[in-house]
């Protein structure tokens, strides 16, 4: 079936540590999001990506790295920079045009040690 | 800027009871999408309706039915004879463009048997 595949699901670091979350799609959707979401919070975007080999930054992309190699790919790296990195992080894709929804994943939950 | 509040953080109700989350947004553009999403304890987001700005019919799906006021930038969600399935976090969200999307906060819905 198509979907977006978020691993891991639970990640455990130790601070200083960067760590990469994966998200995968299979929807050959050519935009991909990574959100943020804390408790009372919503969702923060981090950082998007409309095409291969482009990405921009979100409203919260401090402290956070991603790339864009491949359509189905878009890794986030949560780096030793981000000073409050625990949270739960959600992937999402799109199809380009302008008024399709988003599609998710089941989320990466990273706590810090 | 475009911005979307959801004022309810917490609703609690007993099975069978009509409910209504809502959701006010400002933007300053005449063209934008409205989103609700479903959140359930697993994590993963379910998009649950997409509204463009330019049709203000109400639509019902079942059980749920929206209401959709641009006099009062209002996209309203009801949920007639909520079960205990409905317990989740719902998210309104507003698009604009080839923009990302812009989430409220959310309004944890609990249904109590």
């Amino acid at each position: 079936d198509g979907g977006i595949t978020q691993s891991p699901k639970y990640l455990f670091r130790k601070e200083g540590q960067n760590v990469t979350l994966s998200c995968e799609q299979n929807l050959n959707h050519d935009a991909m999001y990574w959100y943020r979401q804390d408790p009372g919070q919503g969702l923060r975007l981090i950082y998007y990506s409309q095409i291969v080999n482009d990405f921009q930054k979100g409203d919260i992309a401090e402290g956070y790295s991603v790339s864009r190699e491949k359509k189905e790919s878009f890794p986030l790296t949560v780096t030793s920079a981000q000073k409050n990195p625990t949270a739960f992080y959600l992937c999402a894709s799109s199809s380009s045009g302008w008024d399709g929804e988003l599609f998710f994943g089941e989320g990466s939950r990273l706590t810090v040690l | 800027a475009q911005k979307v509040t959801q004022a309810q953080t917490e609703i609690s109700v007993v099975e069978k009871e009509d409910v209504t989350l809502d959701c006010v947004y400002e933007t300053r553009d005449t063209t934008y999408y409205l989103f609700w999403y479903k959140q359930p304890p697993s994590g993963e987001l379910v998009f649950l309706i997409r509204r463009n700005s330019f049709d203000e019919q109400n639509e019902i799906s079942g059980r749920y039915s929206w209401n959709f006021q641009k006099s009062t930038s209002s996209f309203n969600f009801t949920i007639t004879a909520s079960q205990v399935v409905d317990s989740a976090v719902y998210f309104c969200a507003l698009r604009k463009g080839y923009s990302t999307l812009t989430f409220g906060k959310g309004t944890m819905l609990l249904v109590s048997p």
